[in-house]
């Protein structure tokens, strides 16, 4: 169980360039989001999916794509990036809380992005 | 609007001693969830309590506490018995309860750390 795994852990692109950040999780879990990670902003909620198929914006979506085709999978897209989004990038896997609020969000390790 | 309020960007605390995280947080429904979770220098989010709206007692975790003042919207964060391990980020969320009770909001944080 290797529960949410992200690749790649670093990358360096430069501006323009597209990328995808690839998250997978091996839980069954419904849930899956990505976040951006900011100095004095904590998280910040861009994408987010309930299910295969089913995905909606949070906070900071502009600049960034997302896709479910499986349960297990949630990349993140970046279509032309930008120095705005060097960033540590988080993705996180919950089941849905209807039966369990008190269920937290399993974080992977991180991307840390840097856009020159 | 920030919905999640950390007024201390750092704190300092002797070994051994206990320590309070302050979290105010704005929310006008009545069914919500608070978390706090640490983030030391590796990077991975680590979940620490759970608080729901409901509880009628204050969530405790080892020497973790959480001081919920539902009537003053306030969610501290207690760490008994302070150790050098606990120097680290520590983030305030809440889970909104939006169209699938999932979203997490996430405070600025507060960087704790330890002094031998």
């Amino acid at each position: 169980n290797a529960g949410v795994t992200q690749t790649p852990k670093f990358q360096v692109l430069k501006t323009g360039q597209s990328m995808t950040l690839q998250c997978a999780q091996d839980m069954n879990h419904e849930y899956m989001s990505w976040y951006r990670q900011d100095p004095g902003m904590g998280l910040r909620l861009i994408h987010y999916s309930v299910g295969a198929g089913i995905t909606d914006q949070g906070e900071v979506p502009n600049g960034y794509n997302v896709s479910r085709s499986t349960t297990e999978d949630f990349p993140l897209r970046l279509l032309s990036a930008a120095p705005s989004q060097t960033s540590v990038y988080f993705c996180a896997s919950s089941p849905l809380s209807s039966g369990a609020p008190q269920e937290t969000q399993y974080f992977g390790p991180g991307t840390r992005l840097l856009v020159l | 609007a920030q919905k999640i309020t950390q007024t201390q960007p750092g704190m300092f605390v002797q070994e051994k001693e206990a320590v309070t995280l302050d979290c105010t947080y704005d929310t006008s429904d009545p069914s919500y969830g608070l978390f706090w979770y640490k983030q030391p220098s590796s990077g991975e989010m680590i979940f620490l309590i759970y608080q729901g709206s409901y509880d009628q007692q204050n969530a405790t975790e080892g020497r973790y506490s959480l001081n919920f003042q539902k009537a003053r919207k306030s969610a501290n964060l207690v760490i008994s018995a302070s150790q050098l391990g606990d120097s680290a980020m520590y983030f305030c969320a809440m889970r909104e309860p939006d169209n699938y009770g999932q979203n997490f909001v996430f405070g600025p944080g507060t960087r704790l750390s330890v002094l031998p």
